[in-house]
């Protein structure tokens, strides 16, 4: 069984849907991340959780919001979805500890999302 | 805004060949730097991670470190035409939960 995995693979949705992208992890890994990639814009961070109560915000959090339910569980929203948001949605997570690392990042399989 | 630079390419070598992947980042208080290998439409797989200066060695894979030149590489030997991917240079950002600021990758393509 995949170590991250993202639910749903795919989604076709309409602008002003409230939708949620879900991923869990068996890695016990402390952090977890939510990027999204763009054609020609690479990947870029929307939030990241060390913990269960601990979430932050990155580069691109507007439009975003996310649930660290569980240390395995990190969700993503979209409150309204509007059609730039159409991207391919990638979950990661890595391990803490002492030390210098480095803490490699391990990614789940994508979700491609759609908004028309 | 850190940010790392790739050539975008496409590299195109010959299969057997030495490819080369080369990327510069601006923060010079990372520490951690990673590269992984993307499949059209599928998840970045991490290749090799390096945080010591110098090289560091996996299989077919080498990774290079220079901080004073805030630069790294990556070289594949004996390239196969299973190894034509986007590559992505990351580095680490120590004020953003160690999150990655990605390169926009080199496109490689190896031709049998």
């Amino acid at each position: 069984d995949a170590d991250v995995t993202q639910t749903p693979r795919n989604r076709i949705t309409k602008t002003g849907k409230r939708i949620m992208l879900e991923c869990s992890q068996t890695k016990g890994h402390d952090r977890m991340y939510w990027y999204r990639q763009d054609p020609g814009l690479g990947l870029r961070l929307i939030y990241y959780s060390f913990d269960v109560k601990d979430i932050n915000k990155g580069e691109i959090s507007d439009g975003y919001s996310v649930s660290r339910q569980a240390q395995a569980k990190f969700s993503l929203s979209l409150e309204s979805a509007i059609p730039n948001q159409t991207a391919l949605y990638f979950c990661a997570t890595s391990d803490s500890g002492p030390g210098q690392g480095p803490y490699e990042q391990y990614f789940g399989p994508g979700t491609r999302l759609t908004v028309t | 805004q850190k940010e790392v630079e790739q050539n975008s390419g496409p590299l195109s070598v010959p299969e057997g060949a030495i490819a080369s992947l080369n990327c510069t980042y601006s923060d010079r208080v990372s520490q951690s730097f990673f590269w992984y290998r993307q499949y059209s439409g599928k998840s970045p797989e991490l290749i090799m991670s390096i945080y010591s200066n110098g090289d560091k060695e996996d299989g077919r894979f080498t990774a290079q470190l220079n901080k004073a030149s805030q630069y790294v590489s990556l070289l594949i030997r004996d390239s196969q035409p299973s190894d034509s991917a986007t590559y992505l240079c990351a580095v680490e950002g120590v004020n953003s939960g160690y999150a990655l600021n990605f390169g926009k990758g080199t496109s490689l393509l190896v031709t049998p």
